[in-house]
């Protein structure tokens, strides 16, 4: 199926600062889910993606989507410490999801 | 509401028996997904259910999985003759009209 890379796989970051986390592909994408997972928690829906070129905003969390539909970005700005948790983007096929491996955050206070 | 519910939360089990772990989705949602989650590692698809269609079972690892699905109510993922390398969370996932899934707290499954 379709294999989506996530990279870093592992993000430390300051507190106050901004980084980013990287989902790609070889192929071209249906659809690209973001879900986010805290430590010891059950994975939660942040948002989808559907459009080429895409970009939506969720408070300090900016998602945007390729315009060849192959990668996407999830850009979070002035990192706070409940950002802490696992990042994953899911290709969307139908129903079935392709997950990727995961961006795992810590966040230094 | 009432979002999805998984039990037990965990289960220790000896190599070799059976275990039953059992999913409550979110009443509505007509589709139903299991997933398997190593430690430290990304999610693994299992089985999908959409109401009375055929599932699709291409994600199961081996004969000794298999999932049941009681309308678009209850579902079962059974685990046969375990083994060290099941150890996992499983998790449950239900949604509508196959867009944002929501998932349960998962069960911990430990063989010794």
């Amino acid at each position: 199926g379709q294999q989506v890379m996530q990279i870093p796989q592992y993000q430390h970051v300051q507190e106050g600062e901004d980084f980013t986390t990287y989902c790609n592909s070889s192929t071209t994408l249906s659809n690209i889910q973001w879900y986010k997972q805290r430590p010891g928690g059950h994975p939660v829906f942040l948002i989808q993606l559907v459009k080429s070129g895409e970009v939506k905003k969720q408070k300090r969390l900016t998602f945007q989507f390729g315009e060849a539909k192959k990668n996407s970005s999830l850009h979070i700005t002035a990192t706070q410490t409940t950002d802490v948790g696992t990042y994953f983007c899911a290709d969307t096929n139908d129903y079935k999801l392709s997950f990727g491996a995961g961006t795992t955050v810590t966040v230094r206070a | 509401g009432a979002g999805v519910s998984q039990s037990p939360s965990n289960k220790v089990t000896e190599k070799g028996k059976d275990v039953e772990l059992r999913c409550d989705p979110i009443s509505g949602h007509t589709a139903l997904y299991w997933y398997r989650q190593r430690l430290g590692q990304g999610l693994e698809f299992l089985i999908y259910f959409q109401g009375n269609s055929a599932p699709d079972k291409s994600g199961l690892p081996s004969d000794r999985f298999s999932a049941e699905r009681t309308g678009e109510s209850v579902s079962t993922l059974t685990i046969q003759r375990t083994q060290q390398e099941d150890s996992a969370v499983y998790l449950c996932a239900s949604s509508y009209a196959n867009y944002e899934q929501y998932f349960g707290p998962g069960t911990r499954l430990t063989v010794t």
